[in-house]
């Protein structure tokens, strides 16, 4: 099955500065690729979502990078905000037409410093 | 308009017994899927629900059993609690066929004793 890994676990930015984080997928058939934001004790959200077809993918201050050959897909953030602030979880899946299962990685716990 | 609601909030239970979760999916969203997140970690897909049929499963034993409903809601049943169990179990529900996107619920809190 396919396996997600995310890095770093932990990372720490000042205020305005960028923060990136990088996922590695292991099944060449997933074909979609969410990020998803889980503040404390909240459900996680849906931030931008980005399928095999497109290498790239920008929201406002978020974007997603995928490199299929690699198999990694980064999620950058720029000009960061103490809002910013939250657990960020990559997944991955392969979709037929519909929603399957996500398989997740272990999440990022990225810290804005202000 | 209503997103995804689950009941109960949180539920503690004791080692051996059975436990019901509920999932009510965004207005419109007629398939469910449910996973399991352990503290710490990300979460784990359980199985899918779609046209009252049990879609697709992940690496969960047949202790965990579920069901969907005609008005598209759903149950995630638990037999013979362990104590590994404790998780936040989450509801995600998605438009159907087509779109994949998935929307999760707040989820319930499941302490087992």
């Amino acid at each position: 099955g396919e396996n997600v890994e995310q890095h770093p676990s932990t990372l720490s930015v000042q205020e305005g500065d960028s923060a990136v984080i990088k996922c590695t997928y292991s099944d060449s058939a997933s074909n979609y690729f969410p990020w998803y934001k889980q503040e404390l004790g909240k459900r996680p959200q849906l931030i931008i979502d980005i399928r095999s077809n497109v290498g790239e993918k920008k929201d406002q201050r978020i974007a997603v990078t995928l490199n299929k050959t690699a198999k990694h897909f980064s999620l950058h953030i720029t000009e960061t905000q103490p809002e910013d602030s939250a657990v960020y979880f990559c997944a991955a899946s392969y979709s037929g037409g519909g929603a399957d299962g996500l398989t997740f990685g272990k999440g990022t716990h990225l810290i804005i410093q202000p | 308009d209503a997103g995804v609601t689950q009941s109960p909030t949180h539920l503690i239970k004791t080692r051996g017994q059975q436990v019901t979760l509920r999932c009510s999916p965004k207005s419109g969203h007629d398939t469910v899927s449910w996973y399991q997140q352990a503290l710490g970690q990300g979460p784990q897909f359980i199985f899918q629900y779609y046209e009252e049929e049990e879609r697709q499963r992940g690496n969960f034993p047949d202790r965990f059993s579920g069901h969907q409903f005609p008005n598209y809601s759903s149950e995630l049943n638990v037999n013979a609690l362990l104590l590994g169990d404790s998780a936040l179990y989450l509801c995600a529900s998605s438009p159907g066929p087509g779109t994949i996107e998935q929307y999760f619920g707040p989820g319930t809190r499941l302490t087992v004793t």
